[in-house]
Formats: structure tokens, sequence, C-alpha cells
């Protein structure tokens, strides 16, 4: 497994404004994703970040509105750009360790509020 | 129909009981599963973690998979008030682009001591 910790932990913004969150961990990984939790939702994948390299967007995503930084592989960056009340979620890092297996883990979450 | 269905709960259990949480699925290319569990407040901790079908058991937990069925379940025995979370399941296909996860939307439990 590897340790991940998630800056901030929390945060309550002003609509039109920006917010980057951090990922760290704690050992180097491959793969390093990041996902949304909206109330009553499944998680829903954002994008994948890559070391060295522009970020794989899902379906439902822009890099206007989520740019994404890896400069190295135990850190990656998330922005909520231009940030609306519907931006309100708790946003999760996540990592997969192992090339050969498809296991996945959790950041503790950034809870966003946007008012 | 949603690619991963799962009930939503809430579901009581008392202390002691067998829990039996489960999802089904429609996309037959689905082929590793997976338990999570997440307290409140917290991001989701990987339970189980299983490869097409058959029974894994790790102290408590079992997962189960019947892909004749596109149906996985997770046992809890002997439940513990500790248990209370909600449970997410989530599925990936295998290949290129397989590390996306498929997520149900979590069962939330509570064990009553």
């Amino acid at each position: 497994s590897a340790v991940i910790s998630q800056k901030p932990s929390r945060d309550i913004c002003q609509r039109g404004t920006s917010l980057t969150i951090q990922c760290q961990v704690d050992s180097q990984v491959t793969m390093m994703f990041w996902y949304r939790q909206q109330p009553g939702q499944s998680l829903t994948l954002i994008a994948t970040a890559n070391q060295g390299s522009e970020a794989t967007y899902e379906s439902g995503f822009v890099i206007d509105k989520f740019p994404i930084s890896r400069p190295n592989l135990t850190f990656s960056t998330l922005t909520v750009s231009n940030m609306s009340p519907e931006d309100s979620s708790i946003y999760l890092c996540s990592v997969e360790v192992s090339a050969t297996s498809y296991e996945q883990y959790f950041g503790p979450g950034t809870r966003l509020t946007v008012t | 129909q949603k690619e991963v269905e799962q009930d939503p709960g809430p579901l009581s259990v008392p202390e002691g009981a067998i829990v039996s949480l489960n999802c089904t699925y429609s996309n037959s290319a689905f082929q590793y599963f997976m338990w999570y569990r997440q307290y409140s407040r917290k991001g989701p901790e990987l339970l189980m973690y299983t490869y097409s079908s058959g029974n894994k058991e790790d102290g408590r937990f079992t997962a189960q998979v019947d892909k004749s069925s596109k149906y996985i379940s997770l046992f809890i025995r002997d439940s513990q008030p500790s248990d209370s979370a909600t449970y997410l399941c989530a599925m990936s296909a295998a290949g290129a682009g397989s590390y996306q996860l498929t997520f149900g939307k979590g069962t939330k439990l509570s064990v009553i001591p």
C-alpha cells in the first residue's frame, strides 16, 4: 500500500476563485488519479495525472477547468478553476502502486465548499 | 441501466450479526473487483481485492464474485460497531486503460451495540 496525504483537508471558497489541491505519496508510484465524490453519487474519475506530460481527462472534464500537474513520481496537484457552487464536492487523489495489480489507494480527500 | 448498482441503504444491524453487502453490474468485461470502506470524512480504504469469480476471505470479511450472474458480495461476520461506515464496491476491466474503476454509490452500514 501507500501513505497518501492531501492539502488542504477542507476549504470554503468564493465563486469565481480557484483552489489548488496537493497530493503527496510516501513512495514513488507509476499511476496517480484524481476523483470527485459528490453527495449521493459514485466516485467519478476526473483525470489521470501523467508524470512529465499532460494529464488524461475523462469525458466531461477539461483541462481549463481542472488543470493538473505531476512534476515527479510522488506529487501531484489539481486546480479547480473559476469555481461555482456546483464544484462543491470532495476531491480525492488515488495511486496505483503496482503495474501488475489494479488496486488503488486513496488519500483522505479535500472537502470543498463554494459559496 | 447503470453500470454498477448498489443499494444505498442505510443498513442497520445489531452487533454480532452477519452483514451481506451486494452489487450488480452490467459490463461483462469487468474482471477485477474491489470493496472499499469509507468512514465519515475520510478517504476510501481498500478492504478486499479479487480477480474473476470465486471467494476470498480475510479475517471477518469474505468477498464473493459470481461473474455468471454479474453479482458480487461482501460478507462481514461478527459485525462490530467499528464496522459502521459506507461500503463501496468498485470494478475494472482488463486491458489498456483498465485502471479506470467504476464505483457503486455505496451502502451505509450502522452496527448497533
